[in-house]
């Protein structure tokens, strides 16, 4: 069965440094990685996708990486704002069952940027 | 595209009445999804579907709980009758297709059963 863990569950910074997420999955038989991000009270808005044959994505100024052999992605935040403020949550599809369609997520790691 | 759409967004309701939740997912998307987020277990998958018939359903936690998807472009998941610890967020996602793609999900119905 898939696991997803994430550490920290919260971290508080103050704006403008630099930040890492973490998240390790047990199964490294997967299709991807997604990074979500998710305000109070609202869904989940994706931020960036890693196909198991990739290493790394960045969009703007998130970069996430994935090393599939070890389990572990990492999400990095740079120059972070007091918009970045969110609950970050890491999902992994696929496992060695056989599944392309499930999406396993870690419990999210709450972020608070304070200006 | 708007996107995934549920509706309501939030739904209080008595202990033992039926409560249903709607999703339209984006489209030609092939696949779809709900999802229960609870504080204690976090987002968990309830059912799946792929061209509009169910695949997996081994997340649906008792016979309460049953999901339909009459066409491509919606779907219900209807609780009846409804108990107090079914209060979770209720998402809605979709996804062009299985496989390597990527997911796409609603802004959610708040379930609130008193």
């Amino acid at each position: 069965k898939q696991e997803v863990t994430q550490i920290p569950a919260a971290l508080s910074v103050p704006e403008g440094e630099n930040l890492v997420l973490n998240c390790s999955f047990t199964d490294s038989a997967i299709y991807n990685l997604q990074w979500f991000r998710q305000d109070p009270g609202k869904g989940l808005t994706s931020l960036l996708l890693i196909q198991s044959s990739q290493r790394e994505q960045t969009s703007g100024r998130l970069n996430a990486s994935l090393d599939k052999s070890s389990g572990r992605s990492t999400l990095y935040i740079a120059a972070s704002q007091p918009g970045d403020s969110a609950t970050y949550l890491c999902a992994v599809k696929g496992d060695s069952g056989g599944s392309n369609y499930k999406l396993t997520f870690g419990k999210g790691t709450l972020l608070t940027v304070n200006p | 595209d708007a996107g995934v759409i549920q509706s309501p967004r939030h739904e209080v309701t008595e202990m033992g009445q039926e409560v249903t939740l709607r999703c339209k997912p984006i489209s030609g998307h092939n696949s779809l999804f709900w999802y229960r987020q609870t504080m204690m277990r976090g987002l968990e998958l309830l059912i799946y579907f792929n061209n509009n018939v169910p695949i997996d359903d081994s997340g649906m936690p008792e016979d309460r709980f049953s999901a339909k998807m009459p066409n491509a472009s919606f779907s219900t998941l209807k609780i009846q009758p409804s108990e107090p610890r079914d209060s979770a967020v209720y998402f809605c996602a979709s996804s062009l297709k299985p496989g390597n793609t990527e997911a796409f999900f609603g802004q959610g119905t708040r379930l609130t059963v008193v």
